[in-house]
């Protein structure tokens, strides 16, 4: 059974640029959130999608945008890139959207605004 | 609206010897709560959660938590400590409807030899 896999590792954009985010969820799992996280916080979630559909979001700006396709893997973009979101952008799945349900977390994508 | 404050950034203790991972949690409702590892440079790990069947939580690794509601609280412990588990831990919970995760800030985990 494959994990939860994210690409690219690492990135380095400047401010203004747009960036996309790639996610591949667990196999049998329909649901993957995505969530920042800054240097030494914890991870501050972003968005839910639960069979292609934004499910839920958290205080992000529009430019913070998402998909998920009929195979559940799921891409972040975020727009107007700004030097704070330089930060490691973790996605999750799980087997449902309900609250007890576990999130099996990607390595993370670092990337950094210059 | 929820809420997780973990107490202290920072946790030291020798090898062999007693961890105690302090979280404290707000919530209107019967929350769930669950305790993430992460490793430097890799994503989080769950070593354990509470879904309201036991108060006492056995996970992963050896550890555990207690549900105390009175205390609003969700504790994690290992009786004795490991070189390998010097890592940054996450107490979380999750909000009502399901979609949401709340995460405290992290305590780091330092075990001395």
């Amino acid at each position: 059974e494959t994990g939860v896999t994210q690409s690219p590792t690492h990135l380095i954009k400047t401010r203004g640029q747009q960036v996309t985010l790639r996610c591949s969820s667990q196999s049998g799992h329909n649901t993957v959130s995505w969530y920042q996280q800054a240097l030494g916080q914890g991870p501050q979630f972003i968005f839910q999608y639960y069979r292609e559909e934004e499910n839920g979001r958290g205080n992000f700006p529009p430019r913070f945008s998402g998909l998920q396709f009929p195979n559940y893997s799921s891409e972040l973009n975020v727009n107007a890139l700004e030097l704070d979101d330089s930060a490691l952008y973790l996605c999750a799945s799980s087997l449902g959207a309900g609250e007890a349900d576990t999130q099996y977390f990607g390595p993370g994508t670092r990337l950094t605004v210059l | 609206a929820q809420s997780v404050t973990q107490l202290g950034s920072h946790v030291s203790v020798s090898e062999g010897a007693l961890v105690l991972l302090r979280c404290n949690y707000s919530s209107s409702v019967p929350p769930y709560l669950f305790w993430y590892v992460q490793y430097p440079n890799q994503g989080l790990q769950l070593l354990l959660k509470y879904t309201s069947a036991a108060t006492l939580v056995k996970g992963i690794n050896g550890f555990e938590a207690e549900f105390k509601k009175s205390e609003t609280s969700f504790h994690l412990t290992k009786p004795s400590a490991h070189m390998s588990d010097a890592a940054e831990y996450f107490c979380a919970v999750s909000d009502t409807g399901g979609f949401k995760t709340i995460f405290g800030a992290g305590t780091r985990l330092f075990v001395k030899a």
